[in-house]
C-alpha cells in the first residue's frame, strides 16, 4: 500500500512569489490535514479537508489556503510569500480524521521550502 | 498559547538505559494523547497512544504513562537503543470536539552506543 506522496520535495523560491505543494493521500483516506514544520515550533496545523470540504482551520493568514480534489489529492497555496514561510510543510492523511477512532495520522515525508 | 508542551528540547541517553520523554498539557478536553517519531528527512510516524480512560499504555519497548490530574503525560522507551535516535512529538485531541490533534514541539533523543 503506497503511503503519503508530497511534491515537490525540495523548493526555492523567493520573496513575493507564490508556491503550490501537492500531496496524494494513502488510497481509501478521505482526510487531509497540513502541518507546518520550523524549528523550535514543532507542528503547527494549517488545515484540514474532507471530501472536498475544509473541515477545520488553524491560525495562519489568508496567504495560506488550501483545496481537496475527488480523487481525496490535496493541494495548498502560499502566495506573497515571506521569509518566515520557509519550512517543512507536512501533508497527513487518515481515514477519517477522528484521531481518537483510528488512532494515527499517516505523514508523508513533507516538502522543504526555502524563501530567500 | 501553547497547550501542549515538551520543555526538554533534547536529551541524551546510553544505550540499554531507560529513556524518558515528558510533556504536558493545558487543555482539560484533551481525552486522546499521542506519541510520533520523526527521523530526519521523514515524516513524523505513529508510535503509541492512549485514551483518558487509561492511565498506562504499553506497545513492546514503549509505555505511555497519562496523569490527568497532573496534566502529564510521559513516554518511557526500555531498553533504548541507537535507532530509537529521532525527534519525538507529543500530540493531544478532544474526541467529542475538535479531533485535530494538538503537538508539542518535541524532543530530540540520542541514543548512544
Amino acid at each position: 500500500k503506497a503511503g503519503v506522496t508530497q511534491t515537490p520535495r525540495y523548493l526555492i523560491k523567493t520573496r513575493g512569489q507564490q508556491v503550490t505543494l501537492s500531496c496524494s493521500p494513502i488510497s481509501g483516506h478521505r482526510s487531509v490535514s497540513w502541518y507546518q514544520q520550523t524549528p523550535g515550533q514543532g507542528l503547527q496545523f494549517l488545515f484540514e479537508y474532507f471530501s472536498e470540504t475544509q473541515r477545520n482551520k488553524g491560525n495562519f493568514p489568508g496567504r495560506f489556503s488550501g483545496r481537496q480534489f475527488s480523487n481525496s489529492r490535496s493541494e495548498m497555496n502560499v502566495s506573497t510569500l515571506e521569509l518566515g514561510d520557509s519550512a517543512l510543510y507536512l501533508c497527513a492523511s487518515s481515514h477519517s480524521g477522528r484521531t481518537a477512532n483510528t488512532g494515527e495520522l499517516f505523514f508523508g515525508e513533507g516538502s522543504r521550502l526555502t524563501v530567500l | 498559547d501553547q497547550q501542549v508542551k515538551q520543555n526538554s528540547p533534547s536529551l541524551s541517553v546510553q544505550e540499554g538505559r531507560i529513556s524518558i520523554l515528558n510533556c504536558d498539557y493545558t487543555n482539560s478536553m484533551f481525552d486522546y494523547f499521542l506519541w510520533y517519531k520523526k527521523y530526519p528527512a521523514e515524516g513524523p510516524t505513529f508510535l503509541i497512544s492512549i485514551s483518558s480512560i487509561k492511565d498506562k499504555n504499553e506497545d513492546g519497548r514503549f509505555t505511555v504513562f497519562l496523569n490527568k490530574s497532573a496534566k502529564h503525560l510521559s513516554l518511557h522507551i526500555v531498553p533504548s537503543q541507537p535507532g530509537d535516535s529521532a525527534v519525538y512529538f507529543c500530540a493531544a485531541s478532544k474526541a467529542g470536539g475538535s479531533y485535530i490533534p494538538t503537538f508539542g514541539r518535541g524532543t530530540s533523543l540520542i541514543v548512544h552506543p
